[in-house]
């Protein structure tokens, strides 16, 4: 059975650094896109970007490119996504994300969901 | 990117009744059209993919249709398991980006 388990819900203050986690298994990590979609409070679905773990080849929404750094740890079947600098507006449920094979555009199995909350 | 646009926002229906969601895409994005469902406080869940093809486990009510901008989600008999927000998106190109949403209540 596959399983996307992620890392617990945040509160960070503006300017911190921040790294979310999504433990996975139940399939081959390192032959799946995995990636990451926001979800702003009471907004609608937003693709952030994806990982090939195989080879790490990351792709990016031009939306999110050089906000975010996603990356993966084969030995840990885990993704990540991470900010060095958080603003207020990143606060949002961001949920983990499988792709099917061989796209990285169709999500086929979502985490439940990392709450941040960036207040000051 | 390919913006989608869903249409209607929202809607009110019944157990029991038909309901249609469009979406239109800005660009011709052949059959490459999933449909998400996604329930209060929780994950979404890929329902259909390539326009018409119900993901396992997805019940028979639900159908799509639809080619090149124009796509449509049909739900025959709504359940109230049902009540629920409806994504589309294109899976077409990266970065593949979804509709508004279409919120399904009572």
């Amino acid at each position: 059975e596959v399983q996307l388990v992620q890392s617990g819900a945040t509160l960070k203050k503006p300017g911190e650094s921040l790294k979310i986690s999504c433990n996975t298994s139940g399939y081959t990590f390192s032959s799946y896109w995995i990636g990451w979609v926001r979800q702003m409070p009471g907004k609608g679905l937003e693709w952030m970007g994806v990982i090939y773990p195989g080879d790490s080849d990351t792709r990016y929404s031009p939306s999110f490119h050089g906000q975010v750094t996603i990356s993966a740890d084969e030995s840990t079947s885990t993704a990540f996504l991470q900010w060095s600098s958080l603003k207020a507006s990143d606060t949002a449920m961001y949920y983990c994300a499988r792709h099917l094979i061989p796209t990285m555009t169709t999500v086929d199995y979502w985490g439940p969901g990392t709450l941040v909350t960036v207040s000051s | 990117d390919i913006q989608m646009t869903q249409s209607p926002s929202s809607l009110s229906a019944s157990v029991g009744d038909r309901v249609t969601i469009s979406c239109r895409a800005s660009q011709s994005i052949a059959r490459f059209l999933n449909w998400y469902q996604q329930k209060p406080g929780k994950a979404p869940s890929l329902l259909i993919s390539v326009a018409s093809s119900l993901q396992r486990g997805v019940p028979s009510r639900f159908s799509g249709s639809g080619s090149e901008t124009d796509f449509t989600l049909t739900i025959t008999s709504l359940q109230p398991e049902d009540f629920a927000t409806y994504y589309c998106q294109q899976s077409h190109s990266t970065p593949p980006t979804f509709g508004g949403g279409t919120k399904v209540e009572i």
